[in-house]
């Protein structure tokens, strides 16, 4: 499978606890998206990459989340201290920032359940 | 905030073109209009986008009115795995991200 991968699809942890989420883009995508989504709305901006820079980053993402892609490769996104509203699926897109659509391949996301 | 309104759910009988309405009243020149669905459980999914001309592609068409303020997705033929959730997004040109409101929930019924 050529798409975007994202690992684990699935966490449940407690309040209080550390989770980090993965995402493999596809091979050569330079932009890499994370998204967050709540049960019946759209997903929400988190932050984009372009290779290894973190070039914008929403409101939403407060000090408690970190994302890095060290080698413009592969991402992570840590939620530190999580909360009960941290419950929500994590989606992560790339693109190849040159497409003629402008299209973003998203993965099929992290759901997490904090309880 | 999404730049866009979308009815919040349609009907489509299988077999009949699925028609979803938008309304992007405050687009701009350098704004295109990009329509994405999602089928339960999965990340979202790029059907097609436009800028002033109607666009047609193997999913799907996209009808853009001359003021630009309003489009329509069509599905042709709609079938039940068509049935998604369905988001019309307003993307400036030169960026890839994209703002999505809550979309139209369109159930396929046999």
């Amino acid at each position: 499978d050529t798409g975007v991968s994202q690992d684990p699809r699935h966490k449940i942890t407690k309040r209080g606890q550390n989770v980090t989420f993965r995402c493999d883009p596809i091979s050569e995508h330079n932009r890499l998206y994370w998204y967050r989504q709540t049960l019946g709305q759209g997903p929400e901006f988190l932050t984009y990459f372009q290779n290894e820079a973190q070039l914008e980053k929403s409101r939403l993402l407060s000090d408690r989340f970190s994302a890095e892609r060290p080698k413009g490769s592969f991402s992570t996104l840590e939620i530190q201290r999580t909360e009960q509203g941290d419950s929500a699926m994590y989606l992560c897109a790339s693109s190849p920032g040159t497409s003629n659509t402008g299209e973003l391949f998203f993965g099929e996301g992290s759901r997490l359940t904090v309880l | 905030d999404a730049k866009t309104t979308q009815p919040p759910s349609m009907d489509c009988a299988e077999g009949r073109a699925a028609n979803l309405p938008c309304n992007h009243s405050t687009i701009s020149g350098n704004e295109y209009v990009y329509w994405y669905r999602q089928i339960h459980s999965q990340g979202p999914q790029y059907i097609i986008h436009g800028l002033k001309n109607n666009e047609t592609n193997e999913m799907a068409s996209l009808i853009i009115t001359e003021d630009r303020k309003s489009s329509t997705l069509i599905l042709p033929h709609a079938t039940l795995r068509d049935t998604a959730v369905y988001y019309c997004i307003v993307r400036p040109i030169g960026t890839d991200k994209l703002i999505f409101g809550t979309g139209t929930r369109l159930q396929v019924f046999p």
